[in-house]
């Protein structure tokens, strides 16, 4: 399940320090936003969702924010560290298709 | 281990030919979905099914069909194989279908290596 090779931007943190993923997604009906990780030689986990009538969700290290105006959704990761370094990929999930429709993705690499 | 599991996880093949990738849900996991992920285009989402049948459809070419069986494990066959069909290839399973919850949450087998050439 490698991810490595895919063509996508990098953000480069320094460990300890936050790190901040955007997505911007498409469809105005999506009723939850997901994200997930991607780490070399697995599948997507998930990380954290929110539903759309909400602006932020907190989970451990982690805070997803949702700006439905401009159609905007970021994950925060406190005090990065190297386990963090994966490809980050947002998910919305529209109820009347029944599907889940990953972004681009985010490659995060973390640096000592 | 995420409890999906996909076999094979590396393929190599040649162009024309046909293969058969398969996948056991996570224990409870009544959905099966199945994404395709190459260089170019990211996650892209080929069909889902839900207890057997067939729920949504996605950009899956003709080429490519799936099944889920009474065990609830699917298959995806790929057939009449080109190049660009060189890819990961997903598998996810869920509890339910037609909405989404927290507890409807996707969970991601290791995926299949797919390699035509």
């Amino acid at each position: 399940g490698e991810s490595v090779g895919l063509h996508l931007p990098t953000l480069s943190v320094q460990e300890g320090d936050n790190s901040i993923i955007n997505c911007a997604y498409s469809n105005s009906a999506s009723d939850y936003f997901i994200w997930y990780k991607q780490e070399s030689g697995k599948g997507p986990q998930f990380i954290i969702d929110i539903r759309s009538n909400m602006d932020k969700r907190q989970g451990q290290r982690v805070t997803v924010l949702l700006n439905k105006t401009v159609k905007h959704l970021s994950l925060q990761i406190a005090a990065t560290q190297p386990g963090d370094s994966a490809v980050y990929f947002c998910a919305e999930f529209t109820g009347t298709a029944s599907k889940l429709t990953f972004g681009t993705g985010t490659r995060l690499q973390v640096t000592l | 281990d995420s409890g999906v599991t996909q076999t094979p996880k590396h393929l190599i093949t040649a162009t024309g030919q046909r293969v058969t990738l398969r996948c056991s849900p996570r224990s409870g996991d009544l959905s099966v979905y199945w994404y395709q992920q190459s260089l170019d285009q990211g996650l892209q989402f080929l069909i889902q099914y839900y207890n057997g049948e067939e729920r949504a459809k996605g950009n899956i070419l003709e080429r490519f069909s799936a099944q889920q069986f009474p065990d609830l494990h699917s298959e995806l066959n790929l057939s009449s194989l080109e190049l660009g069909d060189s890819a990961l290839y997903f598998c996810a399973s869920s509890v339910a279908t037609g909405g989404y919850s927290g507890a409807n949450v996707l969970t991601f087998g290791a995926g299949s290596r797919l390699t035509v050439l």
